[in-house]
C-alpha cells in the first residue's frame, strides 16, 4: 500500500524567510502533484510534476520531483503571509496500473507577518 | 466552462438519515473521483468512474455508502443511515483520460455535518 509522507506537518515561519517542504512515498511513481487548501475551501493545483527531475516554479514557490529518491519538494522563497495555507502533496498510482491519486496529510503553513 | 461544481455546500443531518450529494464535473472529463477529507487530514479516495463505469471502492466505502454515475456525466453520492463518523468534507474531482498530465480539478466541496 502506497504510504505518501510529508514533513513538517506544520511549519510556522517568518515573512522574508526561505522553506522546503518534503513529500516522500513509498512506492514507483512518476507523477505527482501538489495542492493548496486554504480554510474550509477546496483544493487548487499548484503544480504537476511529470517525470524525475521536473522542477516548476510559480512566483515564490518552487516544486520539483526525484523519482528515484521518491521525493518531491516544494520550496518557498522570501515567505508573504498570503502563503499561508495547508499545502499537500499527491502520487499519482497510474503507474501502478491504478488510477487515482493518494495525498498526503498536509503541511499546514502560518507566515507570520 | 465554470469547473467541478458540487451540490449541497454544506449539509446537516441527524443519524441515522439519508443524504445524497451530487458532483457535475467538467464537460469534457470522462473520469470522476470521490474523495472524503476529515478535519486536519489529507483527502482519502473514496471511489472512481469512468463514463458510467464504477470502476474502483475504497474499502472506506461501507455498504451504507453508494455511488452512482448513470449517464457518465452528474455523479452522485449517497451516505444511508449517517453515523457522527461520516462528518466530514465530501469532495469531487474530475479529469480525462489523459488527466494525470494536467492533474485533476476539484469542486468546491460538501460539508456534512451528522448531529
Amino acid at each position: 500500500e502506497l504510504k505518501v509522507e510529508q514533513n513538517p506537518l506544520f511549519l510556522s515561519m517568518q515573512e522574508g524567510k526561505n522553506y522546503t517542504i518534503y513529500c516522500n512515498y513509498s512506492t514507483t511513481s512518476d507523477r505527482l502533484y501538489w495542492y493548496r487548501q486554504d480554510p474550509g475551501k477546496s483544493l487548487e493545483s499548484l503544480f504537476v510534476l511529470l517525470s524525475n527531475g521536473a522542477v516548476k516554479q510559480e512566483g515564490r514557490l518552487m516544486a520539483s520531483l526525484d523519482t528515484k529518491a521518491r521525493l518531491s519538494t516544494l520550496h518557498i522563497t522570501a515567505a508573504v503571509h498570503d502563503l499561508s495555507a495547508t499545502y499537500f502533496c499527491a502520487v499519482d498510482m497510474s503507474w501502478n496500473r491504478d488510477d487515482k491519486i493518494i495525498f498526503g496529510k498536509g503541511t499546514r503553513l502560518h507566515i507570520l507577518p | 466552462d465554470t469547473g467541478v461544481s458540487q451540490d449541497p455546500r454544506h449539509k446537516i443531518t441527524k443519524r441515522g438519515q439519508n443524504v445524497t450529494f451530487r458532483c457535475d464535473p467538467i464537460s469534457e472529463h470522462n473520469r470522476l473521483y470521490w474523495y472524503r477529507q476529515t478535519l486536519g487530514q489529507g483527502p482519502e479516495f473514496l471511489t472512481y468512474f469512468q463514463n458510467e463505469a464504477q470502476l474502483e471502492k475504497s474499502r472506506l466505502l461501507s455498504d451504507r455508502f453508494s455511488a452512482e454515475r448513470p449517464k457518465g456525466s452528474f455523479s452522485t453520492l449517497e451516505i444511508q443511515r449517517t453515523e457522527q463518523g461520516d462528518s466530514a468534507m465530501y469532495l469531487c474531482a474530475s479529469s480525462s483520460v489523459q488527466g494525470a498530465n494536467y492533474g485533476y480539478t476539484f469542486g468546491s466541496g460538501t460539508r456534512l455535518t451528522v448531529v
